[in-house]
């Protein structure tokens, strides 16, 4: 079993559309969860991070974790064209050893 | 020149060359990284230096040769690659009052063995 489920997708959406992402995992140490955004031959920025289970919101970008299901999710609304790119989440317990999932390669159709 | 940058950003190289990548950041940060991306895998960690110290080795085959001569740059020398070798190799850097876990990336050399 991988440490960190993430289906590659691809997820193509019309323009204005929530995008809906999300990582399973099987370590309960992971404490810090992340999500890092790649755009095609570049490399990852780190969008969001969440420290244990909850909710934030960064702008049309809400993260959540539900630790108890071992699952997290990234929310983007009211998508655009320029949010096409491959989302990667990562987790670590609380050090630099980060944990990534494959990454979902997502399409905004303008 | 600002953040984590990468040099060459493509690599085409036989397996019996010898070559290096380079790395350098701009963040004053006290920790790299090299990784390893293939299609369709996470990233993988090669190696970690924190103030220059190496403190991961992940296992990497002895054809991976990193060295960091100071905490703002990172090289990985190559030698007698293999065809599964082709990848983007990513550095990354963190520390120095950001969290461990906030790294900042490059964008990568798009390494080919053939």
């Amino acid at each position: 079993q991988k440490e960190v489920e993430q289906d590659p997708g691809p997820l193509s959406v019309p323009e204005g559309a929530i995008v809906s992402l999300n990582c399973t995992y099987s370590n309960s140490a992971f404490q810090y969860f992340m999500w890092y955004r790649q755009y095609s031959r570049k490399g990852p920025e780190l969008l969001m991070y969440t420290y244990s289970s909850g909710n934030k919101e960064d702008g049309r970008f809400t993260a959540q974790v539900d630790k108890s299901s071992k699952y997290i999710s990234l929310f983007i609304r009211d998508s655009q064209p320029s949010d096409s790119a491959t989302y990667l989440c990562a987790m670590t317990p609380n050090d630099y050893k980060l944990s990534f999932g494959a990454g979902t390669t997502v399409t905004v159709r303008a | 020149e600002t953040g984590v940058t990468q040099t060459p950003r493509h690599l085409v190289m036989g397996m019996t060359n010898k070559k290096s990548l380079k790395c350098e950041q701009h963040l004053g940060h006290n920790a790299m990284y090299w990784y390893k991306q293939s299609a369709k895998k996470p990233l993988e960690l090669m190696f970690v230096y924190n103030f220059k110290e190496q403190t991961e080795n992940n296992s990497v085959p002895s054809r991976f040769s990193p060295e960091c001569p100071n905490s703002s740059h990172l090289f990985l020398h190559l030698h007698t690659l293999q065809p599964e070798d082709s990848a983007l190799y990513l550095c990354a850097s963190s520390g120095g009052g950001t969290p461990w876990y906030e790294q900042y990336f490059g964008p990568g050399t798009r390494l080919t063995v053939t």
